[in-house]
């Protein structure tokens, strides 16, 4: 079974930031919170990762709470084509997932 | 640098049937994962190839099978194929075993009918 729980479904305003919540509560300590997104059927996209402190690259940033049972990707300027299916995903021998959200980016 | 690369795009097979799907890793990549992914859920890992040997398998059954080449591209097999087997199938590569981040190729659409 996946180790995070993610919202089905979120809406977000073309322009302004996307944040995608996730619970993983049972994560161990040396397992890293990954988040990929798809969009529509195509090949899962990395997006960035992190273990304990907060990351940024050139899609998105990543908050991760000091007691690592939740995180945050943050979309910072959210453009239509930022609609997919976003993953977020405890790291250990392999990658389970979920059933990620879906985020809608609205003109 | 070139990405994964998957073939075929698009695939139908019938019942009973065998396919062989193909993937071609990130350059400087040793390892390659192959997953499962059924329409609207996420996807679900068949196993993993690391230096040509098989280093990790998900609950998958016997009928499917792989294998890794010297170059380490990839070949996911799937015998006597099932309904349920359609799905899109995923591979992705990565630099050094199961640590290192996962690139992911297009996909192959298979539909068993």
């Amino acid at each position: 079974d996946a180790k995070t729980t993610q919202p089905t479904s979120m809406d977000c305003a073309e322009g302004r930031a996307a944040n995608l919540p996730c619970n993983h509560s049972t994560i161990s300590g040396n397992e890293y919170v990954y988040w990929y997104r798809q969009i529509h059927s195509q090949g899962p996209q990395y997006i960035i990762h992190g273990l304990k402190n907060n990351e940024t690259n050139e899609m998105a940033s990543l908050i991760i709470t000091e007691d690592r049972k939740s995180s945050t990707l943050i979309l910072p300027h959210a453009t239509l084509r930022d609609t997919a299916v976003y993953y977020c995903i405890v790291k250990g021998y392999q990658l389970i997932w979920g059933a990620g959200t879906k985020l809608i980016i609205k003109p | 640098e070139t990405g994964v690369t998957q073939s075929p795009t698009h695939l139908i097979k019938t019942r009973g049937q065998q396919v062989t799907l193909r993937c071609s890793s990130q350059s400087g990549h040793n390892t390659v994962s192959w997953y499962q992914q059924a329409l609207g859920q996420g996807p679900q890992f068949i196993f993993q190839y690391y230096r040509e040997e098989e280093n990790g398998r998900g609950n998958f059954p016997p009928r499917f099978s792989g294998l890794q080449f010297p170059n380490y591209s990839s070949e996911l097999n799937v015998n006597a194929l099932e309904l349920d087997d359609s799905a899109l199938y995923l591979c992705a590569s990565s630099l050094e075993g199961f640590t290192d981040t996962q690139y992911f190729g297009p996909g192959t659409r298979l539909t068993v009918l």
